[in-house]
C-alpha cells in the first residue's frame, strides 16, 4: 500500500536551515503520473502548500517562500527532500508530505506529519 | 497567486442537517478544485477532485459542484463522524493554493 513518512528535526533554532525528508513506499517517484508535495500547517491554522516536485523532475514553489525553499528527489532511495532556510519562530508548524496524482493535482495520500518548532 | 476564500469559517449544525460550504476563487479556475477533510490531529483526506468527483470509498452524502469561481461542498445528512475542518484547493494555476478552511461542529 502507499505510505509516506516525514522525518527531520523536531526543534530548530532561528536562522537555521530546516531539512525534511519524505520517504515513500507503494509507488515509484519515477512514475509518470505521480509527484510529491510539501504542505505545512501552523498550530490551529490553515494548510499552506509549499512546494511540489513532479514526476518529470519539474519543481514549483510557493510564491511567498520561493527564495527559502528547495525541493529535490532521490528516486533510488524513494525520498523527497525539502530544505527551508533562515527559519523563524513563525515557521513553527506541522509539515506534511503528500503524493500528488498529477491528472487532477489531487493530494491523495498523506504522511502523518511532523511538528517542527523554531525556538532558541 | 489565486486566492481561495471559504465561507463560513466555522459552522455548527445538528446530526441529520444538510450542510453547505462555499469556496470562491479570485479568478476563473474552471473545474480544477479539490476538497479535503481534516479531523483533529490527523492529516487531511481527499474527498472530491475536479469539483464534483467523489473519491473511491467516500460516502455518497458528500458532494461537490461548481465551476469558474464559485464552488459548493455539501453534506446531505450530517453524521457525528463528519466533525472536521474542510478545505478547498485549486489546481488550475501554480502555485496551488488552499482555502482558509471551514470548521464544522455539532450543535
Amino acid at each position: 500500500q502507499v505510505t509516506l513518512k516525514e522525518s527531520g528535526p523536531v526543534l530548530v533554532k532561528p536562522t537555521e536551515t530546516l531539512t525534511l525528508t519524505c520517504t515513500v513506499s507503494g509507488f515509484s517517484l519515477s512514475n509518470s503520473r505521480m509527484g510529491v508535495s510539501w504542505i505545512r500547517q501552523p498550530p490551529g491554522k490553515a494548510l499552506e502548500w509549499l512546494a511540489h516536485i513532479f514526476s518529470n523532475g519539474e519543481k514549483s514553489y510557493s510564491t511567498s517562500l520561493k527564495s527559502r525553499l528547495t525541493i529535490s528527489k532521490d528516486t533510488s532511495k524513494s525520498q523527497v527532500v525539502l530544505t527551508m532556510t533562515n527559519m523563524d519562530p513563525v515557521d513553527t508548524a506541522t509539515f506534511y508530505c503528500a503524493r500528488i496524482r498529477e491528472r487532477e493535482s489531487a493530494l491523495d495520500y498523506w504522511g502523518q506529519g511532523t511538528l517542527v518548532t523554531v525556538s532558541s | 497567486d489565486i486566492q481561495m476564500t471559504q465561507s463560513p469559517s466555522s459552522l455548527s449544525a445538528s446530526v441529520g442537517d444538510r450542510v453547505t460550504i462555499t469556496c470562491q476563487a479570485s479568478e476563473d479556475i474552471r473545474k480544477y478544485l479539490n476538497w479535503y477533510q481534516q479531523k483533529p490531529g490527523k492529516a487531511p483526506k481527499l474527498l472530491i477532485n475536479g469539483a464534483s468527483n467523489l473519491e473511491t470509498g467516500v460516502p455518497s452524502r458528500f458532494s461537490g459542484s461548481g465551476s469558474g469561481t464559485d464552488f459548493t461542498f455539501t453534506i446531505s445528512s450530517l453524521q457525528p463522524e463528519d466533525i472536521a475542518t474542510y478545505y478547498c484547493q485549486q489546481y488550475d494555476n501554480l502555485p496551488y493554493t488552499f482555502g482558509q478552511g471551514t470548521k464544522l461542529e455539532i450543535k
